[in-house]
């Protein structure tokens, strides 16, 4: 699997915008980017993914460089409940397996 | 979206005995689940991939002798913890997607806490 590259911990302060940055710098072109967030005591969430175009969706938006070398996930009004761990996976799909990295803990000040 | 339901939540057993845990897809046939294993403080280790009507694949140095699965039908699958310890005390998780051809999202369960005493 195709590696990423996550800061360990972010802060931010409630209901301002949050931008979580990764890196994955031998991406293959079949390679989406997903994202997902696991919240305390609660199995992993779905949060966006995409292939080489920006993303929205009612959750987040996803910028994916134009080299897609690097994305970044973006949560415009941070939330307490927003307080979790965020995972930035690379996956070609099907039913291939999900890895997860060590991923980046949000801490969410009110 | 589509659900992955897992059972049960939370489980306490006595050193030695078997647990076993279902994961069902609720609104979608899952050719394929996976099994996770949770640390506290840790992301997630897949521990195997769970295939309808074959056995299953383990991640290398997971015991299959030891976390046997079962996947006998397109919306279940089963991990029972054979003879646990409390060493194998852990947050377990699955997971489905539903559908082969398409870049699909994963589903995960609500995941299981396991405490071997």
């Amino acid at each position: 699997d195709a590696k990423t590259t996550q800061p360990n911990s972010m802060e931010s302060n409630e209901e301002e915008p949050v931008h979580l940055p990764c890196n994955h710098s031998t991406i293959s072109g079949t390679d989406y980017i997903h994202w997902y967030r696991q919240l305390p005591s609660q199995g992993p969430e779905y949060v966006i993914h995409g292939l080489t175009s920006n993303v929205n969706n009612r959750m987040a938006s996803l910028a994916i460089a134009e080299d897609r070398k690097s994305s970044t996930l973006i949560l415009h009004r941070a939330t307490l409940r927003d307080a979790a761990v965020y995972y930035c996976i690379l996956n070609s799909g099907g039913y291939q397996k999900v890895t997860f990295g060590t991923g980046t803990k949000l801490q969410v000040i009110p | 979206g589509a659900v992955v339901s897992q059972h049960p939540s939370r489980v306490i057993c006595k050193s030695g005995t078997s647990v076993k845990i279902e994961c069902r897809s609720l609104d979608f046939q899952a050719t394929t689940m996976f099994w996770y294993r949770q640390f506290p403080k840790q992301s997630l280790m897949l521990m195997a991939t769970s295939n309808e009507g074959s056995k299953a694949t383990y991640e290398q140095g997971v015991e299959k002798d030891k976390f046997l699965i079962n996947h006998a039908s397109l919306t279940l699958s089963t991990l029972t913890v054979t003879s646990a310890h409390p060493e194998d005390s852990s947050f377990y998780i699955c997971s489905a997607r539903g559908q082969q051809d398409m870049n699909t999202e994963a589903f995960f369960g609500q995941g299981t806490r396991l405490t071997v005493v």
